[in-house]
Formats: structure tokens, sequence, C-alpha cells
């Protein structure tokens, strides 16, 4: 299995300010159709998860856009550029290119 | 805009066979762009893959629990279930249903959208 690893696992982040979060996958994401198929999910207190980013790079329907993804391979980054209370939770990335589809342990995210 | 909601008993014994429903509104389960999928969520852990079937019968499992896996889809009513067997306190978590959007023309997936999830204890 694909094992996933998110780091920070926490992180407290002033209003306005930015936030970075890595994912790290044991093997390479790029399936050989030629795209890479890495999601991103924030789980906010109390609700489902709620896609982000899928394929690496790419916002989902209403996502705002200071949420941005990138990276390629093994390495991911999902960063918002202005971090606003209601971006309150848990991102999880997750891999979809072998079963099992496997998420990352999760990073909280809190306001300061 | 399409909605997914668990349904279920909240109690199971162990060794007794775990059933969710799963019912989708505002889309059909014969769409065949989707697939549908169970994840479930350990007391305050990460998320965890259960498999995901297509309504054409097309299916997909977590090795780690296939051999206690069935989910079928059952186009008349328009929802799908889970059956998990032969349960352990392991089992206990919020399961949730979500639709696991796949287009091969754009080659693009994800999950979405989701149930509210159901908590499912397993205890005597």
């Amino acid at each position: 299995d694909i094992v996933m690893t998110q780091s920070p696992l926490s992180l407290s982040v002033t209003p306005g300010e930015p936030a970075a979060i890595s994912c790290r996958s044991s093997q390479s994401l790029l399936y050989k159709n030629g795209y890479t198929y890495l999601d991103w999910y924030l789980q906010k207190p109390g609700q489902p998860p709620q896609i982000l980013i899928y394929m690496a790079s790419n916002r989902a329907s209403g996502v705002p856009d200071r949420f941005s993804g990138s990276g390629s391979g093994t390495d991911f980054t999902l960063k918002i550029s202005r971090v606003e209370a209601a971006d309150v939770g848990v991102y999880y990335c997750m891999q979809a290119v072998q079963i099992p589809i496997i998420f990352g342990q999760g990073t909280r995210l809190e306001i300061k | 805009q399409m909605q997914l909601q668990e349904s279920g008993p909240g109690l199971v014994e162990p060794s007794q066979t775990l059933s969710l429903t799963c019912s989708v509104s505002g889309g059909s389960i014969s769409n065949g762009k989707f697939y549908w999928g169970w994840i479930r969520q350990h007391p305050e852990k990460g998320l965890e893959w259960i498999g995901y079937k297509h309504y054409t019968g097309t299916a997909y499992h977590n090795p780690s629990l296939k051999s206690r896996i069935d989910i079928s889809v059952d186009t008349s009513n328009n929802q799908f279930s889970l059956r998990l067997t032969s349960v352990t306190a392991a089992d206990t978590a919020v399961y949730y249903c979500a639709a696991f959007f796949h287009d091969l023309t754009t080659y693009s997936n994800w999950f979405d959208p989701w149930g509210q999830g159901t908590l499912v204890t397993v205890s005597s």
C-alpha cells in the first residue's frame, strides 16, 4: 500500500496569514495516463470531508481561490494564501492512483 | 444537487453483520460517472477507504477488509448498501457513504458528495 505522510500534523495560524501543508507519498502518484491522482479534502468540525483540490492542482467547484494545490510525483503542497476563520478543520490528502485508496493522517488547522 | 444519506443500526453485536444503506437523491445511481462508496472514520482518527462499486457491477474493495465486505447497488430504489461481516470492536466508527466521481473524458476523479455519516458501535 502507498503510505501518505502529512506535515505538520497541526498548525495555528493568525487570520490573514498564509498556511501550507505538505503531503508526501511513498510511491509516485503519476498514473500511466499522465495524470496525477492526489486530492485534498477539508473536514470541518462536525461535518463530512469536502473536496478542495483534485488531481494535485485543480480547485473543485465553489472552492475559494485562496486555496491552491501544487506538486508532482511524491511531493505535494496545499496552500492557503490568507487564512480565514471558516478554514478551521482537518485537512487530508488522498491518493487514488492505486487500490487501496489511502488518506493522509490529517493536519489540524486552528486559528490563533 | 446530489445528496446522500446513510441509514442503519447504530449498534451491532460482536461477530454479527453491519448493514448500512445510502439513499441517493438529486441524481441517478445509474450515472456511469460515479462509483458508490463507503469510507469510515474511527473515533478521533483519520479516514479509511472501505470500497466502492459501479452500477454495472465493477467493484473495488480495501484488501484489509476484502473478505468481509459486500457493497451492493440497487438501481430500482436509487440506493446502495454496505455489509460488513464478523464485526469486532475495531469496526466501531463513523461510516460515510460517498460518490466517487470518475470522468473518463477528463480523467479526473474525486469523492463528492458525502453523506453526513452515521456512527456504528460494535458492542454487546
